[in-house]
């Protein structure tokens, strides 16, 4: 498998443009994560999903910040309108959950710059 | 909640030397601890896996260990490299889904 691919790699966009950013799991992997990575806060959960379901979206920092699942290989992370403080690295990583050994697999990560 | 903690934030140490990097966290009631490693710009590559049954696993160069009892768990670098110069990461997953991240410790390994 080719691992779990994110788009685009880096994105820079003005404040108030709309921003997506694409995820594609591990094929037959049944969760989904969406983190981003902040020199301040770390690495934090926004969102994940469980069988294209939310299961808990308590991450999400504020309305402007929304995330889908339409199908089992592909989500998105959308934010609109996008503002300085969106700069960060967004990580997807999607697992099993059934196995014995819990392991989530990270994706390259999208590197956002909202100027 | 749990909370992650690591230190150093940052360690310069010359090559060839033993290293500890540490890792405490809140509460012990985890299922796995998770060492990454992340080099700049770059994203997440797994070293190694503790699960809460087990006391210690080793890769190369590399061991981490963990004690539940008491929210600890350390990487040991054996003979340090500048290959080894990163950013590295440990990951605690509890009754939870997610990973809870410490914020890492930044080596940087001269020649």
């Amino acid at each position: 498998d080719a691992g779990v691919i994110q788009s685009p790699r880096h994105e820079v966009t003005e404040m108030g443009q709309e921003v997506t950013l694409r995820c594609k799991p591990i094929s037959g992997h049944d969760y989904l994560f969406w983190y981003r990575q902040t020199m301040m806060r770390g690495l934090e959960l926004l969102i994940y999903f469980n069988n294209n379901v939310p299961i808990d979206d308590s991450g999400m920092p504020e309305d402007r910040f929304s995330a889908k699942m339409p199908n089992a290989s592909f989500s998105t992370l959308k934010i609109q309108p996008s503002e300085p403080r969106d700069s960060a690295v967004y990580f997807c990583a999607s697992t099993e959950g059934g196995r014995v050994v819990y392991e989530q697999y990270f994706g390259p990560g999208t590197r956002l710059t909202v100027t | 909640k749990q909370e992650v903690t690591q230190i150093p934030a940052a360690l310069s140490v010359p090559e060839g030397e033993n290293l500890v990097l540490n890792c405490s966290f809140t509460d012990s009631a985890i299922y796995n601890l998770q060492w990454f490693r992340q080099d700049p710009g770059k994203g997440l590559t797994s070293l190694l896996l503790i699960q809460s049954s087990q006391r210690e696993q080793t890769s190369g160069r590399l061991n981490a260990s963990l004690d539940k009892s008491s929210g600890r768990s350390t990487l040991y670098i054996a003979a340090s490299q500048p290959g080894d110069s990163a950013t590295y990461l440990c990951a605690v997953k509890d009754s939870g889904y997610a990973l809870n991240f410490g914020k890492g410790t930044s080596l940087l390994v001269t020649p």
